[in-house]
């Protein structure tokens, strides 16, 4: 079974930094592109940022360039994103999603998300 | 970035009812399109991509349509399970982006 698991959200102030992780199990990893989605409660889905396979190549939406680091450690079945500069608009869910093989950007496997809070 | 705007945003149906969510792209994305199912508190699900294969597991009630500019995702005699929101979502161009999504709610 696929599953994908974040951790790391957490409290923080503005200006602040964290580090979100997503461990994968149940594929093989390696042959995957992986994303990084997030939702505001009660609003839409926005991609964050996607890390392809080789790990090479990653790309930022234009809000979090610079801010944020998408990684992934092939060995350990993970896929991070360290965010650092952290404002209040950056408060939201982040999904780690699966990109499936066809080399288009859909989502067949999502994390259950972890809370990002950013707020003084 | 292509914008993608969904109507209705929410909408109220009875058990057995037949449902039509409408997706549009501000530009021309072919048939790259996703619709995801998420129900409060849970992760987005897969339903349908190239607007109109169904993914695996998913019930044939869910049915997409559409090119270009213009989608539709059906859900055809809704089940207790089918009250949730929906997005679609292009993956013609990057960035990939979603739509605001439609709630389904009980009448």
């Amino acid at each position: 079974e696929v599953q994908l698991v974040e951790s790391g959200g957490g409290f923080v102030q503005p200006g602040g930094s964290l580090k979100l992780s997503c461990a994968a199990s149940g594929f093989t990893f390696s042959r995957h592109w992986m994303h990084w989605v997030r939702q505001v409660p009660g609003k839409g889905l926005v991609w964050v940022s996607r890390i392809p396979n080789d790990g090479s190549s990653a790309s930022y939406a234009d809000s979090v360039r610079g801010r944020i680091t998408i990684s992934r450690d092939d060995a350990k079945n993970t896929v991070y994103l360290e965010m650092s500069s952290l404002r209040a608009e950056d408060t939201a869910v982040y999904y780690c999603a699966r990109e499936v093989e066809t080399g288009m950007a859909i989502f067949d496997s999502w994390g259950q998300g972890t809370l990002v809070t950013v707020s003084s | 970035d292509i914008q993608m705007t969904q109507s209705p945003s929410s909408v109220s149906a009875s058990v057995g009812d037949r449902v039509t969510i409408t997706c549009r792209a501000s530009q021309n994305i072919n048939t790259w399109l996703a619709w995801y199912q998420q129900k409060p508190g849970q992760a987005p699900k897969l339903l349908i991509y190239a607007a109109s294969t169904l993914q695996s597991g998913v019930p044939s009630r869910f049915s997409g349509s559409g090119s270009g500019t213009d989608f539709t995702l059906t859900i055809t005699s809704l089940q207790p399970e089918d009250f949730a929101t929906y997005s679609c979502q292009q993956a013609n161009t990057f960035p990939p982006t979603f739509g605001g999504g439609t709630k389904v709610e009980i009448k």
